[in-house]
């Protein structure tokens, strides 16, 4: 079945620094990606989503590109801020299917 | 916009009890979808129907869960004599019908403890 796999449950880091969250997937078929990110408390919203090989998506301050080649669909940011502790949760869905989630992972962020 | 609403936010049963969870999706939104959130398998889908119409349920639990959209501004997800594994945080999702980039929106949850 389709899978996705998040390879960090813990990312810890400095306000300023830049970021990277790994996402890779497996799928038979050409899949939709999407980040997430869930706040504490609060309802997962989406962040970013890209069906299209090699091509940037911005949001927020966060992008990715989707590489199909290898099957990635990595989160960055160049400086994060302290809003920007949350847990991230890459997914793809399949045709307006039902979304398959990573683990998360979850970032925090000090001063 | 009120968002997706979902009620109860919390609820707490025994073991063995029924649990009756409810989900208002957005006004508009054709595709309603139901997910279970836990800290081991994090955000697992479950069922989802599209104008009112069950779709898929391939991640429903074949015992003891259930699903119904009996019109197109609720929906409920049941769970027959619960268990103490079944504790979790469910998430109901709503989205235009629009294909592949059907943006879902996701309400607070309803957390269930199953004492």
């Amino acid at each position: 079945g389709d899978s996705v796999t998040q390879t960090e449950g813990l990312v810890t880091l400095t306000k300023g620094l830049p970021v990277m969250l790994n996402c890779t997937y497996q799928t038979t078929y050409s899949p939709f990606l999407f980040w997430y990110v869930q706040h504490l408390n609060e309802a997962p919203k989406l962040l970013l989503k890209s069906s299209t090989d090699n091509k940037r998506t911005e949001h927020q301050g966060f992008y990715a590109t989707l590489h199909k080649s290898s099957s990635s669909f990595h989160l960055q940011k160049s400086s994060v801020q302290l809003s920007d502790s949350a847990l991230y949760f890459c997914a793809l869905s399949l045709y307006a299917q039902g979304l398959t989630f990573g683990l998360g992972t979850r970032v925090s962020v000090f001063p | 916009n009120a968002g997706v609403i979902q009620t109860p936010r919390h609820k707490v049963t025994g073991k063995g009890q029924e649990a009756t969870l409810w989900c208002e999706p957005i006004s508009g939104h054709s595709a309603v979808f139901w997910y279970r959130q836990t800290i081991v398998q994090g955000l697992e889908f479950l069922t989802y129907f599209r104008n009112q119409a069950p779709i898929d349920d391939s991640g429903m639990p074949k015992e003891r869960f259930s699903a119904q959209m009996p019109n197109q501004s609720h929906s409920t997800l049941k769970i027959q004599s619960t268990q103490p594994q079944d504790s979790a945080v469910y998430l109901c999702a709503s989205s235009f019908w629009g294909g592949n980039y059907a943006e879902q929106f996701f309400g607070p949850g309803t957390r269930l403890t199953v004492l």
